[in-house]
């Protein structure tokens, strides 16, 4: 299967600072990969879908002007959680849906980020 | 829209013992149909996956899956499992037309009894 890398692993930042989070598609083009967001002890709720070249969609309820989805590259999709809060502290993971124009596809998730906001 | 539910949260089974995890989904068309696994703290591993074809399907660490439609579920299974199987299990569903994001059901902890 792909191989999904996400940078960092984990990160503890301040309160009102930015955290960028990494997603590297290692061995194909994804022109679409995914951010889901985990508490702890719960499921994976989809946040937004990354789009190549073009604006992330953004599921409801979730700020797009807070969580910065960037697609500049088939191969890299990055999350920034700007000015975050402890509520955002979480984990992060994303996932790429197959390769281009696949229809049967699997998703491949990426190790996730822990961001611990203090 | 598409939606999974786990009936059960947690499950506690002795080692060498059978295992079965419940998924139901809702979705208005064939689904693809997906069972992860997740360790503390780790990321998710696909155990197996159902797009078509035979609704048994076999995976790795030797579960496997079978699709029902009539009962719109896809229950997960194995015979015996090992204390290596104590985990977090998601079952998601995903669709084409969705643009392939998966819905992931709430997840059932397995706890393994020496």
């Amino acid at each position: 299967g792909a191989v999904v890398s996400q940078h960092p692993s984990w990160v503890i930042c301040k309160s009102g600072t930015s955290v960028k989070i990494e997603c590297r598609s290692l061995d194909f083009q994804a022109t679409t990969m995914f951010w889901y967001r985990q508490f702890p002890k719960q499921s994976l709720m989809l946040m937004a879908t990354s789009n190549e070249g073009s604006k992330a969609t953004y599921e409801q309820g979730v700020e797009k002007d807070k969580f910065l989805i960037n697609h500049a590259s088939l191969t890299l999709s990055t999350l920034t959680v700007t000015s975050a809060h402890p509520e955002d502290s979480s984990f992060y993971i994303c996932s790429t849906s197959g390769g281009q124009g696949a229809r049967n596809t699997e998703a491949f998730f990426g190790q996730g980020t822990r961001l611990t906001v203090v | 829209a598409q939606s999974v539910t786990q009936p059960d949260i947690h499950i506690t089974v002795s080692e060498g013992a059978s295992l079965e995890l419940r998924c139901n989904y809702s979705y208005g068309a064939t689904p693809y149909l997906f069972w992860y696994v997740q360790s503390p703290g780790q990321g998710l591993q696909l155990l197996l996956k159902y797009f078509s074809g035979d609704t048994l399907v076999q995976g790795i660490k030797g579960f496997e899956a079978e699709f029902k439609r009539s009962q719109s579920s896809f229950n997960l299974r194995k015979p015996s499992v090992h204390w290596s199987d104590a985990a977090e299990y998601f079952c998601a569903v995903g669709a084409y037309a969705a643009g392939n994001k998966l819905t992931f059901g709430g997840g059932t902890r397995v706890l393994v009894k020496p």
